[in-house]
This record gives structure tokens, C-alpha cells and sequence, in this order.
């Protein structure tokens, strides 16, 4: 079993759908959690960075994480065609070494 | 401002060879990571410096990879003798603190390795 655990999809949506993005884990020890975005040929680009339990709003995006449960979330609102990517959560216990899913790919269609 | 940027983007080697990935983090970050990251997979920890020091090196996955950052700023990924499973994206990131911690990791575009 992996550390992190995320359906590799594909997620297909229409524009203005809520997207709900989830990984879940098993190593209690982690206590920070990422989500990055992945453009295709292009590197993971940063959107959101969460620490311990609760939730975290920026703009159409919000983090939740429920450590008691080892699950966390991304919400995208009003999706847009631009949000199509690949999502990765990534998560740490403190450390510089991240331990990342594999990665969700996201389709919005216009 | 500029970014972490790596070059070159794309290298087809032939089983054998051995290839350099080059990597520019942002300037004034201390901290710089190299990731592999196969088709379809998430990145996986390679090795770390902090500065021109190599800190970390437990995710290199075997001898034939060495990793170099000899003045503190530009890294060199080195893979001697290439194999058909070392084709994968080899993704650079950089961070401005020591140790990092939990740090924000800035990554380039990645090389995407082709071996033959």
C-alpha cells in the first residue's frame, strides 16, 4: 500500500462545475499538506499549502484537511477550461521530503 | 522573475550512454531537490543539497545516478550507462531556506529522459 493514495481519473466536468479532489494517507506523522498543478509537459506548480487539520481558501480554491480521518480535499469553483491539469497532493511530517500522489487529471469542458 | 529552469527539455539517449540534466534554481535558494517522475506517476525524491553540500541522498536508485551542485547554484543529474527504466521526467526544485523543512519547493519544467 502507498503513503499517499489519489484516483489517477480522469475527472471530466463542465465549466462552472465544483470540483472535489481527494487523497488520502496512512502515515499519521504527516502534518503538512501541498496541492500542486501540473500542465502537461510542464512542472508542478504550487496552488495550495495547508498545516494540520482545517481548511484554507484562496480565490476559487479551498484545502481541507481532516487529519482524524487521514483525508484531505481540494475544492475548485466556477471550474474553468484553464483548470484542466494534472493535481497532485503532497504531503510532509516536517521534512524537505515530500511524498506525492499520483496524480488526479482534470477535464473541464467548455 | 526568473524561475527554476532546466535544460535541456527533452534528451533521447541510447541504452548505454550516460547523460547530463542541468539544472538553474532561483537564484539565492539555498536548498535544491532533484525528483523522478514516471509516466503516469507522481514525483519521487532523489537526492537534496543544501548549498554545495549533498545532504540527502537515499532516493537515487542506484549508483549510476550521481548528483552535483559544486558551487552552491547550478546542479548537475548525471546517469551513467542508461537504462530502458531510467526513462522517466527528472524534475528540479529549489527552495530558499537550510534544511527547508516543509518549505515551499519551486520546480522547473523538467527533462523528459528518453532511453533507446
Amino acid at each position: 500500500q502507498k503513503e499517499v493514495e489519489q484516483d489517477p481519473g480522469p475527472l471530466s466536468v463542465p465549466e462552472g462545475a465544483i470540483v472535489s479532489l481527494n487523497c488520502t494517507y496512512s502515515n499519521s506523522a504527516f502534518q503538512y499538506f501541498m496541492w500542486y498543478r501540473q500542465y502537461s509537459r510542464k512542472g508542478p506548480e504550487l496552488l495550495m499549502y495547508t498545516y494540520s487539520s482545517g481548511n484554507k481558501e484562496d480565490g476559487r480554491f479551498t484545502a481541507q484537511v481532516d487529519k482524524s480521518s487521514k483525508y484531505i480535499s481540494l475544492f475548485i469553483r466556477d471550474s474553468q477550461p484553464s483548470d484542466s491539469a494534472t493535481y497532485l497532493c503532497a504531503m510532509s511530517g516536517g521534512t524537505y521530503k515530500y511524498i506525492f500522489g499520483t496524480g488526479t487529471r482534470l477535464k473541464v469542458l467548455a | 522573475g526568473a524561475g527554476v529552469s532546466q535544460s535541456p527539455r527533452y534528451k533521447v539517449a541510447k541504452r548505454g550512454q550516460d547523460v547530463a540534466l542541468r539544472c538553474d534554481p532561483i537564484s539565492g535558494h539555498v536548498s535544491l531537490f532533484w525528483y523522478q517522475q514516471a509516466l503516469g506517476q507522481g514525483p519521487e525524491f532523489l537526492t537534496y543539497f543544501q548549498n554545495e553540500a549533498q545532504l540527502d541522498k537515499s532516493g537515487l536508485p542506484s549508483d549510476r545516478f550521481f548528483a552535483e551542485r559544486p558551487e552552491g547554484s547550478v546542479s548537475t543529474l548525471k546517469i551513467q550507462r542508461t537504462q530502458q527504466e531510467d526513462s522517466a521526467v527528472y524534475l528540479c526544485a529549489s527552495s530558499p531556506r537550510r534544511l527547508a523543512g516543509a518549505d515551499t519547493q519551486y520546480f522547473g519544467p523538467g527533462t523528459r529522459l528518453t532511453v533507446l
